[in-house]
């Protein structure tokens, strides 16, 4: 069982908006530690989508969008592609674990 | 190219322990942290530990407390991580990922690497 809670899958058709939530506590997200996004297609290493909560690093789209408030976070996914069909994973740390905590993953289908 | 390049696939019996090797290149070795990753079929990524490439301190998941080691030679520009006591829950592609500090691995991972724990 993870300390961030994601959905366990999305879907959604090409061009439409998708959004997966992540659920945390007082010792990580509420705390105010910064989120973090990965995209993950298997086999592959992860990709680095979103930093300290809402920063997209150079060269990824601005289809990709984040946001934080109080214990939960959500990654925002507009104009579906079919390569975005991946597994999305949110990241914090924790105070409570003193540890890097990854939610348990998002199945993005594109239809 | 800043880059992590990690050591080939292993194959394991049980109770044995792994070695994995992740050599960086195209920045300063100990300007970054390096985190490890793994990611176990039909499961998750879960966070290993990292090692401050400067000070060689450690920091474990208490998931993984007394069965990992992190390593470094700076002289090479290459971070180790050794599991022991391995079971078939340890079969997982270990990754490692280059941070700025121990709250987050960043933007530079390596390709993984494989490791099968069988009798």
């Amino acid at each position: 069982q993870s300390v961030l809670t994601q959905p366990p899958s999305v879907s959604g058709a090409p061009g439409q908006r998708v959004a997966i939530s992540c659920t945390g506590s007082r010792s990580n997200i509420g705390a105010g530690y910064d989120i973090h996004w990965y995209q993950h297609h298997p086999g592959t290493a992860p990709k680095l989508l979103i930093y300290g909560n809402t920063h997209r690093p150079s060269g990824i789209p601005d289809r990709f969008s984040a946001s934080k408030s109080g214990t939960s976070a959500s990654l925002a996914i507009t104009g579906l592609q079919a390569e975005d069909e991946a597994d999305y994973y949110c990241q914090s740390f924790d105070s409570s674990l003193t540890s890097v905590v990854f939610g348990g993953g998002t199945k993005l289908t594109v239809l | 190219q800043e880059q992590l390049v990690q050591s080939g696939a292993e194959v394991k019996k049980p109770g044995a322990s792994v070695k994995v090797s992740c050599k960086a290149s195209g920045y300063t070795f100990t300007d970054y942290y390096i985190h490890w990753v793994r990611q176990a079929p039909g499961q998750g990524l879960q966070w290993i530990g990292w090692i401050n490439t400067n000070s060689a301190a450690a920091n474990y998941s208490q998931n993984f407390q007394g069965r990992v080691s992190m390593t470094r030679e700076t002289s090479i520009s290459t971070a180790f991580m050794e599991l022991s006591s391995l079971t078939s829950d340890d079969t997982a592609v270990y990754y490692c990922a280059r941070g700025r500090g121990g709250r987050a691995p960043g933007s530079v991972w390596g390709q993984g690497s494989r490791v099968t724990v069988s009798s």
